[in-house]
């Protein structure tokens, strides 16, 4: 059965830092690997989709990477802002259809 | 774009009650939509998959005749919570997947439904 793992659970980090977000999951046998973000009380924005082919991909001041091997997968934001202020999902997708999220890392960026 | 809109964004009810959430792909047609539950804190939890003219799929542990799931057109999806009790108190977001021909299908969210029942 599929695992996905978010740490840490919660973050905070001064304004304009630099940060990593983690996530692993369990079966390397993926379709595909998405970040989301939500913000309190609303539904998710996707950020980045990497495929199971790929090693990462970028949008802006985001990074997303992948390992499939090692089930293991980074978000980078660069130079945070008070905006980025979220909950962080991890998801992964066994197949086309089906998408499996971790518990997400609540971050907040200080001012 | 491809936008998804639930309705209503959040419904307080008594318990006993029946309440029916709306999930709308507004600029394409969607044959597959998904309904999703989260509780505070946790991870969102797929309950079952919707499909177009079809019976909905359901996750082992949901319970179908509890969660009743009507998706009657490409654009609208309804998941009905019947006998709504506290313990469904709940954040229920879906989403409609948009089928790509040049590339991989790609499943857009809802706003999400918070449910409160009293």
């Amino acid at each position: 059965k599929q695992e996905v793992t978010q740490i840490p659970a919660a973050l905070s980090v001064p304004e304009g830092e630099n940060l990593v977000l983690n996530c692993s999951f369990t079966d390397s046998a993926i379709y595909n690997l998405q970040w989301f973000r939500q913000d309190p009380g609303k539904g998710l924005t996707s950020l980045l989709l990497i495929q199971s082919s790929q090693r990462e991909q970028t949008s802006g001041r985001l990074n997303a990477s992948l390992d499939k091997s090692s089930g293991r997968s980074t978000l980078y934001i660069a130079a945070s802002q008070p905006g980025d202020s979220a909950t962080y999902l991890c998801a992964v997708s066994p197949r086309d259809d089906k998408i499996i999220f971790g518990k997400g890392t609540r971050l907040h960026i200080l001012p | 774009g491809a936008v998804v809109s639930q309705h209503p964004s959040w419904v307080i009810c008594k318990s006993g009650t029946s309440v029916k959430i709306e999930c709308r792909s507004l600029d394409f047609q969607a044959t597959t939509m998904f309904w999703y539950r989260q509780f505070p804190k946790q991870s969102l939890m797929l309950m079952a998959t919707s499909n177009e003219g079809s019976k909905a799929t359901y996750e082992q542990g949901v319970e179908k005749d509890k969660f009743l799931i009507n998706h009657a057109s490409l654009t609208l999806s309804t998941l009905t919570v019947t006998s709504a009790h506290p313990e469904d108190s709940s954040f229920y977001i879906c989403s409609a997947r948009k089928e790509n021909l040049l590339s991989a299908d790609t499943q857009y969210f809802g706003p999400g439904t918070r449910l409160t029942v009293l």
